[in-house]
C-alpha cells in the first residue's frame, strides 16, 4: 500500500525556517518513473503548487512565490521527501501536501502537515 | 501565474448530472494536455479522478469523465452520488516548469 506521511508541520514566527519530512513506502521510492511535488493549501482555500524534484534530485522547480526562500531535497536511501523552508511569511501558512506524480495516473497525496507562520 | 477560474459551486439531485468548467488559457490549459481533476472531501487530501485531460486512474468509476476545448477543459460527472459531494478541482501544467490550480468548485448533491 502506498503511503506518504508528513511530518515537521506547526507554528513558526515569520521571518523563521522550518523543515518538512514526507515518508514514502509501498513503492520504490527511486523510480525514475515518479517525481516528488509539494502542494500547498491555505486555510479555505484552494490548492497551489509549491515545488518538484526529479527521481534523482537532479532536477528541481519552484513557484516564484516560493523561489530562494523553499529548498526541496530528497534521501532516496532514506524514502524521505523534505521541503526546507526558510524567511518565511504569514501567507505560507498552509496546509502542506507531500505528493507523487500528483498530476498523473499514478498520483498520490499526503495528509498534509499544518504550517502556521504568526507571531 | 494566475489560477484557473471555476464556477465556485454547482449541485444536482441523485442520479443527475453535473459539470464544472476550468477556465484558463492558451499558456496553460490550451497549450497542454496535462490537465487534472481531483476530489476533495473536508478535511481530506485530494484524489486524482481525470488526467491528461480524460484518463481516468484505476479504481475510478466512469461515471467521472473529462473533456477539453481550447482553453476550457471540463468534468463531468454523470449519476450523481451522494459520495460525490466534495470540493473539485482542476490543474494545469503551465509551461516553465510551472503548474496551476483551478479556483475550486463545490459540489453539491441536493
Amino acid at each position: 500500500e502506498v503511503q506518504l506521511v508528513e511530518s515537521g508541520g506547526g507554528l513558526v514566527q515569520p521571518g523563521g525556517s522550518l523543515r518538512l519530512s514526507c515518508a514514502a513506502s509501498g513503492f520504490t521510492f527511486s523510480s525514475t518513473n515518479y517525481w516528488m511535488h509539494w502542494v500547498r493549501q491555505a486555510p479555505g482555500k484552494g490548492l497551489v503548487w509549491v515545488s518538484r524534484i526529479n527521481s534523482d534530485g537532479s532536477r528541481t522547480d519552484y513557484a516564484d512565490s516560493v523561489k530562494g526562500r523553499f529548498t526541496i531535497s530528497r534521501d532516496n536511501a532514506k524514502n524521505t521527501l523534505y521541503l526546507q523552508m526558510n524567511s518565511l511569511r504569514a501567507e505560507d501558512t498552509a496546509v502542506y501536501y507531500c505528493t507523487r506524480d500528483f498530476d498523473a495516473g499514478s498520483g498520490f497525496w499526503g495528509q498534509g502537515t499544518l504550517i502556521t507562520v504568526s507571531s | 501565474q494566475s489560477a484557473l477560474t471555476q464556477p465556485p459551486s454547482a449541485s444536482g439531485s441523485p442520479g443527475q448530472s453535473v459539470t464544472i468548467s476550468c477556465t484558463g488559457t492558451s499558456s496553460d490549459v490550451g497549450g497542454y494536455k496535462y490537465v487534472s481533476w481531483y476530489q476533495q472531501h473536508p478535511g481530506k487530501a485530494p484524489k486524482v479522478m481525470i488526467y491528461e485531460v480524460s484518463q481516468r486512474p484505476s479504481g475510478v468509476p466512469d461515471r467521472f469523465s473529462g473533456s477539453k476545448s481550447g482553453n476550457t477543459a471540463s468534468l463531468t460527472v454523470s449519476g450523481l452520488q451522494a459520495e460525490d459531494e466534495a470540493d473539485y478541482y482542476c490543474s494545469s501544467y503551465a509551461g516553465n516548469n510551472n503548474y496551476v490550480f483551478g479556483t475550486g468548485t463545490k459540489v453539491t448533491v441536493l
